[in-house]
């Protein structure tokens, strides 16, 4: 699976849209963009996939650029209940085989009030 | 309401003693994972099942065991638990589909 590189860390204001960034730039054709995010210490959350349109739902926007190398996930209007550790994976498509879901880092996201 | 649920969400136990952390599922996923969570590590598959009596090793199976006996179960066990196991665990299922996992709330244990 290809490897994905997030800042650290971010702040947004609450109320405002939060954008983070995503680069893995070794994706390849077949694997997809995933949203992770993990309020602390509970379990992850599923936010949203990607495979190179832009996708939204009703928790957050992905835009994935055109040679794929990239993505940022929006979150249209961030609440302080948005803090949170949000991880970028890139996996490919899981009909079958091994189901292992690969989390960096990730980007802690604090919301200011 | 569709969720995962782990017993117990605690656990204090000494090396040695045998302990079973259950996971249970009610949304008719084919796909169920157990993960560890480790400060500086972050999340590392232990195993993780494909269908009832179908699993396979993820990446630290050292020390666990699993079965999957019915669909909507999925209890990890620790034959002989060790302080290297002390971790905060969860559990995940999926629909056969993309990536799109569910996760338990978590079980953090502790080994003495």
């Amino acid at each position: 699976d290809a490897k994905t590189t997030q800042p650290t860390s971010m702040d947004c204001a609450e109320g405002r849209a939060a954008n983070l960034p995503c680069n893995h730039s070794t994706i390849s054709g077949n694997e997809y963009v995933y949203w992770y995010r993990q309020i602390h210490s509970q379990g992850p959350q599923y936010i949203i996939h990607g495979l190179k349109n832009n996708e939204t739902n009703e928790m957050a926007s992905l835009i994935i650029t055109e040679d794929r190398k990239s993505s940022t996930l929006i979150l249209p209007h961030a609440t302080l209940r948005d803090t949170a550790v949000y991880y970028c994976i890139v996996r490919g498509y899981s009909g079958g085989g091994a189901d292992g879901l690969t989390f960096g880092k990730g980007t802690h996201l604090i919301i200011q009030p | 309401e569709a969720q995962v649920t782990q017993n117990p969400r605690y656990l204090i136990t000494v090396t040695g003693k045998k302990l079973t952390v259950t996971c249970s599922q009610n949304m008719n996923h084919e796909y169920m994972s157990w993960y560890r969570q480790d400060p500086g590590l972050g999340l590392r598959q232990i195993y993780y099942s494909m269908n009832v009596e179908v699993t396979d090793k993820g990446d630290v199976p050292e020390g666990y065991k699993v079965s999957r006996k019915e669909k909507r179960n999925f209890p990890l066990i620790l034959e002989s638990p060790s302080p290297n196991q002390t971790s905060l665990y969860f559990c995940a299922s999926r629909p056969p589909l993309y990536n799109e996992q569910f996760f338990g709330p978590g079980t953090r244990l502790t080994v003495l």
